[in-house]
């Protein structure tokens, strides 16, 4: 059972315009979202997060949209860079015995990021 | 550097052995957390560890085991190996009330 799905397994954009990642999820009981970059041979680096108290949280050139009726988070990067590359992954935590928003975090399946030059 | 060491980064191994991989979480952060990573998969939650006991478990299978030592290091011991345990095995670790910081993994290759 996924609860986090991430729909599109690659996106590819040019250098400057906005690259939009998209993450669905199931599970009505998570209530903290976060966003994670992966550069090969290396373990992920968080990125920016987001409660479900909020609907927009933004850091720099991310911003992460979170539409709790649709079950739904984007994370927008504007503008995208080429070292901005790397894949993108979607967490959530909550809706289990963990409770914290800081527990058993999980992952979407990743989006792989290209940024053209 | 993250602050989280993992060790070894890779590891080749025949079916039926036992492995154990280990992680020194960054300084002071009491939790560690086990994901694994398969082939064109998220990361899959393993296990959590805090100050030294169990704190939550995910699908980790019983032929998996792991501890959390006194001076904070973990242990994940896999054991009677198969072929579908190849994976990146990620260990993380936190303080109370902040964010994960993930090591760079143990790739584990069972041939």
């Amino acid at each position: 059972d996924q609860q986090v799905k991430q729909n599109s397994p690659s996106l590819s954009v040019q250098e400057g315009r906005i690259s939009i990642l998209n993450c669905d999820y199931t599970n009505s009981m998570f209530d903290y979202f976060l966003w994670y970059k992966k550069y090969p041979a290396e373990g992920p680096t968080f990125l920016i997060s987001i409660s479900s108290i909020k609907d927009k949280n933004e850091d720099g050139r991310f911003t992460v949209f979170l539409n709790k009726s649709a079950k739904h988070l984007s994370l927008h990067i504007v503008p995208s860079q080429p070292g901005d590359s790397a894949v993108y992954f979607c967490a959530a935590s909550g809706g289990d015995a963990g409770g914290t928003s800081y527990g058993k975090l999980t992952f979407g399946q990743g989006t792989i990021l290209t940024v053209h030059p | 550097d993250s602050g989280v060491t993992q060790t070894p980064k890779h590891l080749i191994t025949a079916t039926g052995q036992r492995v154990t991989l280990r992680c020194s979480p960054r300084s002071g952060d009491l939790s560690v957390y086990w994901y694994q990573q398969s082939l064109d998969q998220g990361l899959q939650f393993l296990i959590q560890y805090y100050n030294g006991e169990e704190r939550a478990k995910g699908n980790i299978l019983e032929r998996f085991s792991a501890q959390q030592f006194p001076d904070l290091h973990s242990e994940l011991n896999l054991s009677s190996l198969e072929l579908g345990d190849s994976a990146l095995y990620f260990c993380a670790s936190s303080a109370t009330g902040s964010g994960y910081t993930f090591g760079s993994g143990t790739r584990l290759t069972v041939v």
